[in-house]
């Protein structure tokens, strides 16, 4: 079965510190995507990143990057230097198809929530 | 921008009452999910919809029915609610259209969400 694990619960960090939220996955299929999610205290989750099981290259946007390692089964979330307006919990999500095309729906992990200090 | 609505942020209900919980998106997408969130468990998927008046059942139906008649609107049903219902619920869309590269799989947008609570 599909599953999302994301081990750490909560993590508290002081603004500029470098932080790394944790997520493993299992999944049968050889095709598959993962993601990551933002919930700001607001409640609407936004969309951060999208991968490719075929692209393990890493990825970075910003202050923000992703290591993506299939021999692992993970997809690791990196901030670096924090700030205050990153507190929020995070999703990592792994996609589960549907139907025979493009249709899939998203295995969530059980999120983590980022409390960035001033 | 794709935008995601929903009918109420915050609702509070009593047990047996029937409560309908509507979205609407207007970016013209094929598919929308109902999923609820709870503490310590993510989101779980409850019902979605692949396209007008077609829906498939999710990993936690039970309790719930939704309706889709119209492309835009998809909204959950709460047949007799219970306190067990209690919970964050979250619609989202996606369009199944690509660019027709593999790696354009397209993410899911989500609502604001809605807070029910049923006494």
């Amino acid at each position: 079965a599909q599953k999302v694990t994301q081990a750490q619960t909560e993590i508290s960090v002081v603004e500029k510190e470098d932080v790394t939220l944790d997520c493993v996955y299992e999944t049968r299929d050889t095709t598959y995507y993962l993601f990551w999610y933002k919930q700001p205290p607001s409640g609407e989750l936004v969309f951060l990143i999208r991968r490719n099981s075929f692209d393990e290259q890493n990825e970075i946007s910003g202050r923000y990057s992703w290591n993506f390692q299939k021999s692992t089964s993970s997809f690791n979330f990196t901030i670096t230097a924090s700030q205050v307006v990153d507190s929020a919990v995070y999703f990592c999500a792994l996609s589960e198809a549907l139907r025979m095309d493009s249709s899939y729906k998203l295995i969530f992990g059980s999120g983590t929530r980022l409390l960035v200090r001033p | 921008d794709v935008k995601v609505t929903q009918s109420s942020r915050y609702l509070v209900k009593r047990t047996g009452e029937k409560v309908f919980l509507e979205c609407v998106q207007d970016m013209d997408h094929e598919n929308m999910f109902w999923y609820r969130q709870d503490p310590g468990l993510g989101l779980r998927l409850i019902y979605f919809s692949y396209d007008v008046k077609m829906k498939e059942k999710g990993d936690i139906p039970e309790g719930y029915s939704v309706s889709r008649e119209k492309k835009e609107r998809f909204s959950l049903i709460l047949e007799s609610a219970s306190t067990n219902q209690t919970s964050m619920y979250l619609c989202a869309s996606r369009s199944e259209k690509t660019s027709g590269d593999s790696s354009s799989y397209n993410e899911q947008f989500f609502g604001p969400g809605t807070r029910l609570t049923v006494l």
